[in-house]
């Protein structure tokens, strides 16, 4: 199936710091998509993208649906504690049988000790 | 409050000893689906479900069966429970924007 390569796997942040991860993938995809996860929770939908080249903005986040339609990247500016999470990127495809969606593995985002 | 539940959030369970874990959502969501969640490999997809009594399995179905009687519900059934099948596990029901509404999770280990 498809597989989608998320990075960093995991990252510290400092208060105040822009941080980015992104996602790429063999194949092409209709639909990009940012969850954040916090502990003991399921994933929340942070940002949604729906054309290639766009570039979608919520509060300090930002991420942009790549040309090629194969790959992702989101930011985060100016980092605060509370965005300490597991962070996954999602593509999705449009199918006969539904819409399917496939995760990359997540970054873990952690704060420098 | 529109919300996904899922029951039990924890279970330690033993080899071979059927078990299901449910899932309902308030919304009237269409599509459901359900997901395991294994440290590196992010969100795999089990099994979904587009409407009642219409399922279809995913990318890791082997192992687990699903049964959509109801537009709320959709179980999740372990026949016989194997170690490998350790992990937590997500439902998730979709609104008509696509957007996907994840419950609390299901932490399930098998001994």
């Amino acid at each position: 199936g498809q597989q989608l390569n998320q990075s960093p796997q995991s990252m510290f942040i400092q208060e105040g710091e822009d941080v980015s991860m992104n996602c790429t993938s063999s194949s092409i995809f209709n639909t990009w998509l940012w969850y954040k996860q916090d502990p003991g929770e399921g994933p929340v939908l942070l940002i949604a993208l729906y054309k290639a080249g766009e570039l979608t903005s919520n509060g300090r986040l930002t991420a942009q649906f790549g040309i090629t339609r194969k790959d992702s990247f989101l930011n985060i500016s100016a980092s605060i504690p509370s965005d300490v999470g597991i962070y996954f990127c999602a593509g999705q495809e449009i199918k006969a049988a539904g819409n399917k969606l496939t995760f990359g593995g997540g970054t873990r985002v952690l704060v420098k000790p | 409050e529109a919300q996904v539940t899922q029951n039990p959030r924890y279970l330690i369970t033993v080899t071979g000893k059927k078990l299901t874990v449910t899932c309902s959502q308030n919304m009237n969501h269409e599509y459901m689906s359900w997901y395991r969640q294994d440290p590196g490999l992010g969100l795999r997809q089990i099994y979904y479900s587009m409407n009642v009594e219409v399922t279809d399995k995913g990318d890791v179905p082997e192992g687990y069966k699903v049964s959509r009687k109801e537009k709320r519900n959709f179980p999740l059934i372990l026949e016989s429970p194997s170690p490998n099948q350790t992990s937590l596990y997500f439902c998730a029901s979709r609104d008509a924007y696509n957007e996907q509404f994840f419950g609390p999770g299901t932490r399930l280990t098998v001994l």
